[in-house]
């Protein structure tokens, strides 16, 4: 079957780092995605994996590990607008793209 | 990056009547578009994937004679909520596919059905 999981909450403080864990469970895999949400918008792209890796952009980061079935993104010098729900989601061999149900990070001055 | 316009981005309607959603690919052709659900603290729901000139393939549970989808053309498909009732107030967003790589989705729209 497949499945993905992320927490459902992390609090984090301004300028600090946040990392936010996805796991997944899947027989066919075209690649890792993270979506940023911010309330009552629809999602927006933050990356993209489909190689083993750390790919680095600016403040924010995601990593790759297949073999695990594991990706965190990394959030660096925090800021209050990075308050905001991050969904990860995979790519099936269909090229559909499977959701977790998002990680509400909430930034503390 | 691509850009897919959603509209209206909120509508209220009374149970009972129909409210059509416009999803349009503006600098890219999309030869498919997923609409997906979304309720509050949820995950977004798959809905079903509009392929361009035939007919929506609808995930399991959702009804296709309510939420008619159209995909008239590869910039343009429509999703119809027919017969509103409380229970459809819901966030509605879709994204079209370019090729292999994630999907690019509109603004949502906010439908509050009274």
């Amino acid at each position: 079957g497949q499945n993905i999981d992320q927490p459902t909450e992390m609090t984090a403080t301004e300028g600090a780092i946040v990392q936010i864990n996805c796991t997944y469970q899947t027989s066919g895999f075209n690649g890792l995605f993270w979506y940023q949400q911010h309330a009552g918008e629809a999602p927006t792209f933050l990356s993209y994996n489909v190689l083993d890796g750390l790919e680095e952009k600016g403040r924010f980061s995601s990593f790759l590990s297949r073999s695990k079935g594991y990706s965190y993104l990394l959030l660096k010098e925090l800021q209050m607008k990075d308050s905001a729900s991050y969904l990860c989601a995979f790519s099936d061999s269909n090229y559909q793209l499977i959701w977790g149900a998002g990680t509400k990070l909430i930034i503390k001055p | 990056g691509a850009v897919v316009s959603q509209h209206p981005s909120r509508v209220i309607c009374k149970s009972g009547t129909s409210v059509k959603i416009e999803c349009r690919s503006l600098d890219f052709q999309a030869t498919t578009m997923f609409w997906y659900r979304q309720f509050p603290k949820k995950s977004l729901m798959l809905m079903a994937t509009s392929n361009e000139g035939s007919k929506a393939t609808y995930e399991q549970g959702v009804e296709k004679d309510k939420f008619l989808i159209n995909h008239a053309s590869l910039t343009l498909s429509t999703l119809t909520v027919t017969s509103a009732h409380p229970e459809d107030s819901s966030f509605y967003i879709c994204s079209a596919a370019t090729g292999e790589v994630g999907a690019f989705f509109g603004q949502g729209t906010r439908l509050t059905v009274v």
